[in-house]
């Protein structure tokens, strides 16, 4: 089945840690985006990808990094910069940036300790 | 620049009650139109969809018009069930700047 994988489900990370989250998708999407979901809060925009080898920032790239190297996977590292890195991340894909419908993993639940 | 507002929620019915979510957008160009529901710890699912001015979006009893004069894409149901509990996300696309942009989310409670 096609589709959109976030690993791992949920993850915990000591403060002062980089941690990278993965995301591949089996769809030959073109777009890839990473959003940040805090509770009671809309999807905030962290980076996209409109093709492989390039990516531009979002609203809220502070402290965070992105590669895509290869047109399924488009993985997300949050440094230790990162100020308030436990949230909610999700990460979609779509088959042209802007106007086409996206398609989202399940969403993994990062929590610093 | 682009933007979408949603109503505040939360908003509460009782089952089989009728639904109506407002959306409002602005945006430059022609932007295609999205709804999206959330089921607790889950990713977002794409409910409906409208690309041109005057386009009706349906999926599952949702409904919604993409209303060019008004900027607006309203969702309704007309008899809301339990199940229908989750948060809503009005979104737009626009060719250009390959992004989605997504409204802050309505949560749905429905009870029996």
């Amino acid at each position: 089945d096609g589709g959109i994988t976030q690993s791992p489900k949920y993850l915990f990370r000591k403060e002062g840690q980089n941690v990278t989250l993965s995301c591949e998708q089996n769809l030959n999407h073109d777009a890839m985006y990473w959003y940040r979901q805090d509770p009671g809060q809309g999807l905030r925009l962290i980076y996209y990808s409109q093709i492989v080898n390039d990516f531009q920032k979002g609203d809220i790239a502070e402290g965070y990094s992105v590669s895509r190297e290869k047109k399924e996977s488009f993985p997300l590292t949050v440094t230790s910069a990162q100020k308030n890195p436990t949230a909610f991340y999700l990460c979609a894909s779509s088959i042209q940036g802007g106007s086409a419908e996206a398609f989202f993993g399940q969403g993994t639940r990062l929590t610093v300790v | 620049g682009n933007s979408v507002t949603q109503m505040e929620g939360p908003v509460t019915l009782s089952e089989e009650a009728f639904l109506t979510i407002n959306c409002t957008y602005t945006a430059t160009g022609y932007p295609s139109l999205f709804w999206y529901v959330q089921y607790p710890g889950e990713g977002l699912q794409l409910l409906l969809k409208a690309t041109k001015a005057d386009d009706k979006g349906s999926n599952k009893g949702f409904e919604a018009t993409y209303r060019k004069e008004t900027t607006s894409f309203h969702l309704e149901k007309g008899s809301v069930q339990v199940s229908d509990s989750a948060v809503y996300f009005c979104a737009l696309g626009v060719n250009q700047g390959g992004k989605l942009i997504f409204g802050q989310g309505t949560e749905l409670s429905v009870k029996p």
